[in-house]
């Protein structure tokens, strides 16, 4: 089945700093998802992005589907953006349900 | 839009006992799913529903879980005999029908003692 890999793993910001989170998937998707887990458990929806680019405030996300990468900025980081940022997509070839990367664990310091 | 509903919100059991846990999607959504969430780990897929049909179950469901959708609304989750790895978190999602964006409730943290 369809692997989906986040880069990094972990990351430690200052406030007000930038980063970049990466999500690379092994085949071809027809849907790929960015989600931010709250501390309660919740996958809060950030992007529905099977391809192309989108900005919703001080977060964008860029899917390249040819290249099989999807791309999360974070601008100006505050220390609510704390938490696990997660990838998900449908494969074309399975079309059934999403699959997960194992997240990117973020902690912005105050 | 009441977003994705799951009750209860957490669940203390002692090891051998029957849980069950209960998820309403959002109205207009045909499809249910549920994921289950150890810590540390992403959220891995255990099963579908499109209306009442189920349409596929992972190799993790054993014959302890079952899930149901009787009448194409709310989904139940059972886990008979439940043991220690029971313990985790359990997501349902709904969304429309194809490859479409989901939604996640707040989760039923499962805590097998």
């Amino acid at each position: 089945g369809i692997q989906v890999e986040q880069s990094p793993p972990d990351l430690i910001l200052q406030e007000g700093a930038n980063s970049t989170l990466r999500c690379n998937f092994s085949d071809s998707v027809n849907n790929l998802q960015w989600f931010h887990q709250n501390p309660w458990g919740q996958l809060i929806n950030l992007f529905y992005i099977p391809s192309g680019t989108k900005q919703n405030g001080r977060l964008s996300a860029t899917t390249v589907a040819t290249e099989r990468y999807s791309l999360l900025y974070i601008s100006s980081s505050q220390t609510t953006d704390s938490g696990v940022y997660f990838c998900a997509v449908f494969g074309s070839s399975n079309t059934g349900k999403l699959i997960f990367g194992q997240g990117t664990t973020l902690q912005v310091k105050p | 839009d009441t977003g994705v509903s799951q009750d209860p919100r957490h669940k203390i059991t002692k090891r051998g006992q029957n849980v069950t846990f209960r998820c309403d999607p959002i109205s207009e959504h045909n499809r249910l799913y549920w994921y289950r969430q150890t810590l540390g780990q992403g959220p891995e897929f255990l099963t579908y529903f499109q209306n009442e049909a189920q349409l596929e179950k992972s190799r993790l469901l054993s014959d302890r879980f079952s899930a149901e959708r009787p009448k194409g609304s709310f989904s139940t989750l059972e886990i008979q005999r439940t043991e220690q790895g029971d313990s985790a978190m359990y997501l349902c999602a709904s969304s429309r029908e194809g490859v479409t964006e989901a939604f996640f409730g707040q989760g039923t943290r499962l805590t097998v003692v």
